[in-house]
């Protein structure tokens, strides 16, 4: 079964610092990775998903994450944060046999001026 | 506008008084699904629709029920609703199914005394 962990359910980083948000999955088929973000009072956009290919992926306002197959990590990166960054961050899995999607508990990320 | 549209947006009852949410998404999509989210348990699936009536349970469908009659609507029934219903509802919906994006409506806070 596949499962998900976000390490760190808050993090705090200052306006123009890197955010990094960690995300490690176990799933016994080659998964696929979303990331979703939730502003506040609002419902969950997508920031951006892997499924094949390029294992570096490019998502909206900026930020990144990277599938590491040997690492069954895929952390959530921004070179430099800004406040209107501030939101819930998740991490999903799927397999490609289930159609369904495994979230993690969420990683709350706080920027300070 | 694309969306996913929720009502009530918050509401207050009482044990075992029979309550409908509603939900509709104007994009046409053929996938739909109810997620409740609850602090330090991230997103939870409580029921989902491949299409107009085929729904299947998630992983927490206990004390839940939903029809889907009509593409665009996606009701979610609590028939005798409990003081652990208490959480926060998401309804989605995407083109296909959970492992492209997923449209997020804003959210209904439901509070069982």
């Amino acid at each position: 079964a596949q499962s998900v962990t976000q390490l760190g359910s808050h993090v705090s980083v200052s306006e123009g610092a890197l955010v990094l948000l960690r995300c490690n999955y176990s799933s016994s088929v080659p998964p696929y990775l979303f990331w979703y973000v939730q502003y506040p009072n609002q419902g969950l956009q997508l920031l951006l998903k892997y499924t094949t290919g390029a294992t570096l992926v490019k998502g909206i306002n900026g930020f990144e994450a990277e599938f590491k197959k040997s690492e069954t990590s895929f952390h959530l990166t921004k070179p430099s944060a800004h406040m209107s960054d501030a939101a819930e961050y998740f991490c999903a899995v799927s397999d490609r046999n289930t159609d369904k999607l495994i979230f993690g508990t969420g990683t709350r990320l706080q920027v300070f001026p | 506008e694309a969306q996913v549209t929720q009502n009530p947006r918050y509401l207050i009852t009482v044990t075992g008084k029979k309550l409908t949410v509603t939900c509709s998404q104007n994009m046409n999509h053929e996938y739909m699904s109810w997620y409740r989210q609850d602090p330090g348990l991230g997103l939870r699936q409580i029921y989902y629709s491949m299409n107009v009536e085929v729904t299947d349970k998630g992983d927490v469908p206990e004390g839940y029920k939903v029809s889907r009659k009509e593409k665009r609507n996606f009701p979610l029934i609590l028939e005798s609703p409990s003081p652990n219903q208490t959480s926060l509802y998401f309804c989605a919906s995407s083109a296909t199914g959970a492992l492209v994006a997923q449209y997020f409506g804003p959210g209904t806070r439901l509070l069982v005394l």
